[in-house]
C-alpha cells in the first residue's frame, strides 16, 4: 500500500493564481481531511469528507474548495492564492472521524509571493 | 486561550534521560486523546492513544488527568532517535463548526543529545 500520497511536494504561486493540491489514499478510508500547518500553530482543519460525495468545512475553510468524487481522491483547490496561504498542507485519512489513527500524506510546501 | 496548549520547548536532554511533556486542554467535554510524533519536515504519525487509566508502550507512558484537564507523555531512557516534535491531539466538540473534530497542539520539540 502506498498509504496517503500528495502532489506536488513543493509549489510557488503568485498572488491571484489558482491551483489544485492532489491527495489520494489506497486504504479504503471513508474519512479524509486537509490541514494546514504554520509555525507556532497546531495543524488546523481546512475541509473534511466523511465519504464520497460528502464534504464539509473545518476551522479555516475560506479561500479553499474541495470535492470528493471517489473514496480514493480528495483534491484541495486554492481559488485565488494569497500570501496568507503560504503554509505546509497535509492531507490525512482515517477509518472514521473520531478516535482512530489519522494517516498523513508527506505534505505540500506552498509559497505564495 | 488556545484550546490545546503545549510548551514549545525545545527540551534538550542527554541520551538515557527521562523526560516528560504536559499538554493542557480547555474543553472539559473532550473524549479522545492522542500523542503524535512529527520529525523535522515530515508528516505527523500516531505515537499512542491516551486512555483514562493511563497506558504504556515500551519506553513511552501516557497519562490523562481529566480533573485538571491535562495529558502527559513520559519518555524513559531517551534515544537519539526520539528527537522530534511531539503533538498533543484532543477530540472534542467545536463551537465554531458545531461538530466534533481533532484539535492539534502546536507541539513540543525534543532534542536528545549524545
Amino acid at each position: 500500500n502506498a498509504g496517503v500520497t500528495q502532489t506536488p511536494k513543493f509549489q510557488v504561486l503568485k498572488t491571484g493564481q489558482s491551483m489544485t493540491l492532489q491527495c489520494a489514499q489506497d486504504m479504503n478510508h471513508e474519512y479524509m481531511s486537509w490541514y494546514r500547518q504554520d509555525p507556532g500553530m497546531g495543524l488546523r482543519l481546512i475541509h473534511y469528507s466523511v465519504g464520497a460525495g460528502i464534504t464539509d468545512q473545518g476551522e479555516v475553510p475560506n479561500g479553499y474548495n474541495v470535492s470528493r468524487s471517489t473514496t480514493e481522491d480528495f483534491p484541495l483547490r486554492l481559488l485565488s492564492a494569497a500570501p496568507s496561504q503560504t503554509s505546509v498542507y497535509f492531507c490525512a485519512s482515517s477509518y472514521n472521524r473520531e478516535g482512530y489513527e489519522q494517516y498523513f500524506g508527506p505534505g505540500t510546501r506552498l509559497t505564495v509571493t | 486561550r488556545k484550546e490545546v496548549e503545549q510548551d514549545p520547548g525545545p527540551f534538550n536532554v542527554p541520551e538515557g534521560a527521562t523526560v516528560a511533556f504536559n499538554c493542557t486542554y480547555s474543553n472539559s467535554a473532550s473524549q479522545s486523546f492522542f500523542w503524535y510524533r512529527q520529525d523535522c519536515r515530515k508528516e505527523p504519525k500516531l505515537l499512542m492513544s491516551v486512555y483514562s487509566s493511563g497506558n504504556e508502550d515500551g519506553r513511552f507512558t501516557a497519562q490523562l488527568n481529566r480533573a485538571s484537564q491535562y495529558i502527559s507523555l513520559l519518555i524513559r531512557d531517551s534515544k537519539l532517535s526520539d528527537s522530534a516534535t511531539y503533538l498533543c491531539v484532543v477530540n472534542f466538540y467545536r463551537m465554531d463548526t458545531g461538530r466534533r473534530a481533532l484539535t492539534f497542539g502546536s507541539g513540543t520539540r525534543l532534542q536528545v543529545q549524545p
